[in-house]
């Protein structure tokens, strides 16, 4: 058991560009959460995956922001046109499913973005 | 909707000194509370996890929590602190049915010799 895994760890880009983040999850947990941290505060929920289905999006996942799981295993977070209100600290998490155990969240060390 | 208020935003502490990070949380409805430690540049590592069973729990690295579903807080002490200790807390909470957490801002804790 590895842990969760993040890639890259830190990303600098122009504004407008795209950029795309991976995570993957601690291998059999089959619940995934993105969460984005901004300097000084706490992170903030952004989007859930059951499996490869996203269940649950935040209201600050804009259009702008996608998603995907396709295969239930790893995950890929993908910002267009990004701006620089997008700079932040990007974290994945892993659960496993069922039970009291299913309850605990285990982070990666983070993708780390400065939108020039 | 659920939510989690941290009193301190920074704590400062003396080396082997006790400390005890406040820790408020707002629900109707049962919760699961956690307690994260993030070091600089690194994402979030558990400390300990309130699910259900004994009020008193212990974690890592000396830590214990206690849930007061009265006063619904789960304050997180120390009875002494190391230099190493120094990083930023978060306190969080299990909200929805799909196991969102809600965080607090954070609580800034600084060891000094």
């Amino acid at each position: 058991d590895t842990g969760v895994s993040q890639d890259p760890r830190h990303k600098i880009t122009k504004r407008g560009q795209n950029v795309t983040f991976r995570c993957d999850p601690i291998s059999e947990h089959n619940r995934l959460y993105w969460y984005r941290q901004t300097l000084g505060q706490g992170p903030e929920f952004l989007t859930y995956f059951q499996n490869e289905a996203q269940l649950e999006k935040s209201r600050l996942l804009s259009d702008r922001f996608s998603a995907e799981r396709p295969k239930g295993s790893f995950s890929t977070l993908e910002i267009q046109r990004t701006e620089q209100g997008d700079s932040a600290m990007y974290l994945c998490a892993s659960s496993s499913k069922g039970g009291l155990a299913g309850e605990t969240q285990y982070f990666g060390p983070g993708t780390r973005l400065l939108v020039l | 909707a659920q939510s989690v208020t941290q009193l301190d935003s920074q704590v400062p502490v003396f080396e082997e000194a006790p400390v005890e990070l406040r820790c408020n949380y707002s629900s109707s409805v049962s919760v699961y509370l956690f307690w994260y430690v993030q070091y600089p540049n690194q994402g979030l590592q558990l400390l300990l996890k309130y699910l259900s069973g004994s009020t008193l729990v212990k974690g890592i690295n000396g830590f214990e929590a206690e849930f007061n579903k009265s006063q619904t807080s789960f304050h997180l002490r120390k009875p002494s602190v190391h230099i190493s200790d120094t990083a930023e807390y978060f306190c969080a909470v299990r909200s929805g049915g799909y196991n969102k957490l809600i965080f607090g801002a954070g609580t800034r804790l600084a060891v000094h010799p």
